[in-house]
């Protein structure tokens, strides 16, 4: 069954510390993506990737890193550096140049400052 | 500058009856639009999308409307059932720019027994 796994799916953080956020995806799709959403608001883009080897910044990526060494998988690292990093992530994909059905979410993770 | 606005952040209906979702956007230059499903702790769910060269697209109980001169859409559910009690967002995309998707802040919907 093709699609989108993010690890894991609770995450809490202490003030300073570094973590990685998983996403993976066997859909084939060069596209990869990663949002974030606040209670009651929508969802905001931090990074995306159209191609292995290359991404570019989103909305808000101030304080998150990624990367794309492989089709499959698009890490997101969430740096000390980011002020207020509680929230829902969500990563996404998509085939290129087909936006009449969108992306494939994942389940999400939560991430908690404590 | 939040270029996708849903303005209705709640929306109660009975079951049986039609839910009306809005959306605004201001760039002209969006080349399609999509309306996603959400349930808490999940992630959205394709749901209908429409081309801008479109008026109207229609997927059973769901059609999608177009205005672009008011730079308006709407999604009507008919009829509305419990199970569409959930989170809907307002999306658009734009193919020059990457097709990343711009959110609208979502809307809750209630549909009453």
């Amino acid at each position: 069954d093709g699609g989108i796994t993010q690890s894991p799916k609770y995450l809490f953080r202490k003030e300073g510390q570094n973590v990685t956020l998983s996403c993976e995806q066997n859909l084939n799709h060069d596209a990869m993506y990663w949002y974030r959403q606040d209670p009651g608001q929508g969802l905001r883009l931090i990074y995306y990737s159209q191609i292995v080897n290359d991404f570019q910044k989103g909305d808000i990526a101030e304080g998150y890193s990624v990367s794309r060494e492989k089709k499959e998988s698009f890490p997101l690292t969430v740096t000390s550096a980011q002020k207020n990093p509680t929230a829902f992530y969500l990563c996404a994909s998509s085939p290129s140049g087909d936006m009449g059905y969108g992306y494939t979410f994942g389940s999400g993770t939560r991430l908690t400052v404590v | 500058d939040q270029q996708v606005k849903q303005n209705s952040p709640s929306l109660s209906v009975q079951e049986g009856r039609i839910s009306i979702l809005n959306c605004d956007y201001t760039n002209s230059m969006f080349d399609y639009f999509l309306w996603y499903k959400k349930y808490p702790a999940e992630g959205p769910t394709f749901l209908i999308s429409i081309s801008s060269i479109k008026d109207k697209n229609e997927d059973g109980r769901f059609t999608v409307f177009l205005n672009k001169s008011a730079k308006h859409l709407s999604l009507h559910i008919v009829p509305s059932q419990p199970g569409d009690s959930a989170v809907y967002f307002c999306a658009a995309s734009r193919k020059a720019a990457g097709n990343k998707l711009t959110f609208g802040g979502g809307t809750r919907v209630l549909v009453k027994p």
